[in-house]
């Protein structure tokens, strides 16, 4: 069955690091993921997404890369800030008229100042 | 532009009892969907409605029912409310066309059954 899932449920960095939050996915029909940030209270924000024709996309401060011959995906944030601490959850959906997403389990970050 | 908002934010039911919760859908956004999210897990899909009728289902009893309304704001229902029906409802409008690629949350409801 389809399923999302996290390597680490907990990071820890120092303010300036880079951090990088892995995620696996099993259903080869994933064609779009999403990464998500939670923080304590709020419903998921969106971060940045990517379609599966692509290996790569950066935003502000925000890279995801895409393996797809392994099923995995990574959220690379620079320069990590206080503020980035939340719970972050990778998403995928497999297209169709039904605009579900499959969460996985979120990874809890925190950044030490 | 208001994001989506959500009522009650907080709601403490006992078990057996029945539960509505709320969700008014960003200005502009014509498809609602919900989410169950348990303490400490990601998000499950619940269902999905357009045009005031469901568009797809997660693994949810038939008790977990929905509305929409014709100003695109819509309802969750659940009956006979169980403990592990305690939760976080989350309400993630969106606009059809652009789907998956729009999809806005609420804060959501932190249900408690007792």
């Amino acid at each position: 069955g389809e399923s999302v899932g996290l390597h680490l449920p907990t990071l820890s960095v120092q303010e300036g690091d880079n951090s990088i939050i892995n995620c696996a996915y099993s259903n080869s029909a994933s064609d779009y993921f999403i990464w998500y940030k939670q923080e304590s209270g709020k419903g998921p924000q969106f971060i940045i997404d990517i379609r599966s024709n692509m290996d790569k996309r950066q935003g502000q401060r925000v890279t995801v890369l895409l393996n797809k011959t392994v099923k995995h995906l990574s959220l690379q944030i620079a320069a990590t800030q206080p503020g980035d601490s939340a719970v972050y959850f990778c998403a995928e959906n497999s297209g169709g008229s039904n605009y579900k997403l499959t969460f996985g389990k979120g990874t809890l970050l925190t950044v030490n100042p | 532009e208001t994001g989506v908002t959500q009522s009650p934010t907080h709601l403490i039911k006992t078990r057996g009892q029945q539960v509505t919760l709320r969700c008014s859908s960003q200005s502009g956004h014509n498809t609602v969907s919900w989410y169950q999210q348990a303490l400490g897990q990601g998000p499950q899909f619940i269902f999905q409605y357009y045009r005031e009728e469901e568009n797809g289902r997660g693994n949810f009893p038939p008790r977990f029912s929905g509305l929409q309304f014709p100003n695109y704001s819509s309802e969750l229902n659940v009956n006979a409310l169980e403990l592990d029906d305690s939760a976080l409802y989350l309400c993630a409008s969106s606009l059809a066309n652009r789907g998956r690629h729009g999809y806005t949350f609420g804060s959501g409801t932190r249900l408690t059954v007792v």
